[in-house]
């Protein structure tokens, strides 16, 4: 099956600083790219998505790379807020299932 | 639409006692997962279903576990018996058709004791 990776578990930036989140995969046939980010005692919500045809995804701070040839796609969020400090997941997807990354704790300081 | 529900929010149960999780997806989804999510494995992929049919339940960790879908409204995940190791928030989440969004509900946290 797939395998994701995900880097670093941990993160913290200033407010208004840029914070990177970086995602590998190991099966070339993943083809959907969603990020997800959960707050404290809540459910993941999707932020942002790419699909295996496009190499870049921008909607206002947050913007998503992906590689295919290095299987590797990045979630950069820009302007960081406070608001912006939750754990995020990474996940690809050849079909029905979903392969998360083990999360990226960010915290934003205020 | 309110979104996926899930039932109960926390549950607290002794060990060897039965435990059932509710879910309703969101109306007109055809995919409902079922997750659990534990500090030592993160998200795990339990079992999921298309159309009210079990397609991929090899996540269910062990004959303890068993999940029903009867109507495109509502699922459950039931455990029997219930372990302390069972502890963890279990979520379900639904999508409409394959390789789309999944939408999460918001969580069943578990502790048996």
């Amino acid at each position: 099956g797939e395998n994701v990776e995900q880097h670093p578990s941990t993160l913290s930036v200033q407010e208004g600083d840029s914070a990177v989140i970086k995602c590998t995969y190991s099966d070339s046939a993943s083809n959907y790219f969603p990020w997800y980010k959960q707050e404290l005692g809540k459910g993941p919500q999707l932020i942002i998505d790419i699909r295996s045809n496009v190499g870049e995804k921008k909607d206002q701070r947050i913007a998503v790379t992906l590689n295919k040839t290095a299987k590797h796609f990045s979630l950069h969020i820009t302007e960081t807020q406070p608001e912006d400090s939750a754990v995020y997941f990474c996940a690809a997807s050849m079909g029905n299932q979903f392969y998360f990354g083990t999360g990226t704790s960010l915290t934003v300081i205020p | 639409d309110a979104g996926v529900i899930q039932s109960p929010r926390h549950e607290v149960t002794e060990m060897g006692q039965e435990v059932t999780l509710r879910c309703k997806p969101i109306s007109g989804h055809d995919y409902l997962f079922w997750y659990r999510q534990t500090m030592m494995r993160g998200l795990e992929l339990l079992i999921y279903f298309n159309n009210n049919v079990p397609i991929d339940d090899s996540g269910m960790p062990e004959d303890r576990f068993s999940a029903k879908m009867p109507n495109a409204s509502f699922s459950t995940l039931k455990i029997q018996p219930s372990e302390p190791r069972d502890s963890a928030v279990y979520f379900c989440a639904s999508s409409f058709r394959q390789n789309n969004e999944q939408f999460f509900g918001p969580g069943t946290r578990l502790t048996v004791l």
